[in-house]
C-alpha cells in the first residue's frame, strides 16, 4: 500500500544550526511534492513545492531535495531560529490530479 | 497565495447534534476538500467538494455523516452529523488555487464533541 513516513520522534537542534527532515515513500509516483509548516491548533501553511523533474528548490533557509530513484525528499531549514520550531508536514501528489496524501510530520524544536 | 476562512474556529458541541463549518476563499479556486485531523495525527482526506453537484467521498466516509455543499466556486459547507466524542478533531478546509498546483489549508476549527 502506499505509505509516507516521516520521522516519528521529534528533532531538537540548537539554534543556528541547519535542521534537516527526512520523507521518505514507497509504491508511489508522485508528480510533485510538497512541504507544510504546522503549529499547534492551526491549519498547515505551504512553503514549498517540488516537481518530480527537479532536483533541488529554495526559498530563503529553506531547501528541499527530491530523488526518485530513493524515493526520499529532504527539507533543510539553515540557520535555524526558535521561531522555526513545528511541526513540518511532507506531501505528495500523483499524476494526474490532486489526490495528495499526507505524511504524519516531524516536530522540530530549537533551542536558543 | 489566498486568504482562506473558516466559520466557527471551535465549537464544543453535545452528542447527537450537527454543527456547520463554512469555508470562504477569496480568490478562484480549482478544487476544494475537506479534511479532518484527529489529536497527533496526520491530515485524512474526508471529501472533495464539487461545485454543484455531490462530493466525492473518500472510504470510511458517508455522506449522511458528512453531507457537504459546494453552491459556487469560492464557498464550501461541511456538516458534522449526529456527532459522537469520536467526531472531535480538527476539521480543515483546503483548496488549489487556478493556475496552480499549490494546495492551501484554512485555518481550521477545533471541535469538541462531549
Amino acid at each position: 500500500s502506499q505509505k509516507i513516513e516521516q520521522n516519528s520522534e521529534a528533532l531538537n537542534i540548537q539554534e543556528g544550526k541547519t535542521a534537516t527532515l527526512t520523507c521518505n515513500y514507497t509504491n508511489y509516483s508522485p508528480a510533485y511534492l510538497q512541504w507544510y509548516r504546522q503549529d499547534p491548533g492551526r491549519g498547515p501553511v505551504f512553503l514549498l513545492l517540488i516537481r518530480e523533474n527537479e532536483k533541488e528548490k529554495r526559498k530563503e533557509r529553506l531547501k528541499v531535495t527530491f530523488d526518485t530513484t530513493l524515493k526520499q525528499s529532504l527539507f533543510h531549514i539553515t540557520a535555524s531560529q526558535p521561531a522555526d520550531s513545528a511541526t513540518y508536514l511532507c506531501a505528495l501528489v500523483n499524476t494526474g490530479g490532486f489526490k495528495t496524501i499526507f505524511g504524519a510530520g516531524t516536530r522540530l524544536f530549537v533551542k536558543a | 497565495s489566498a486568504v482562506i476562512s473558516q466559520k466557527p474556529s471551535r465549537d464544543i458541541c453535545q452528542r447527537g447534534t450537527s454543527l456547520t463549518i463554512q469555508c470562504q476563499v477569496d480568490s478562484q479556486v480549482t478544487m476544494m476538500f475537506w479534511y479532518r485531523q484527529q489529536p497527533g495525527q496526520s491530515l485524512t482526506l474526508i471529501a472533495t467538494a464539487n461545485q454543484g453537484s455531490e462530493a466525492t467521498y473518500e472510504s470510511g466516509f458517508v455522506i449522511d455523516k458528512f453531507p457537504i455543499s459546494r453552491p459556487n466556486l469560492t464557498f464550501s459547507t461541511l456538516t458534522v452529523s449526529n456527532m459522537s466524542p469520536e467526531d472531535s478533531s480538527i476539521y480543515l478546509c483546503s483548496v488549489v488555487l487556478a493556475y496552480t498546483d499549490t494546495q492551501y489549508f484554512g485555518p481550521g476549527t477545533r471541535l469538541t464533541v462531549l
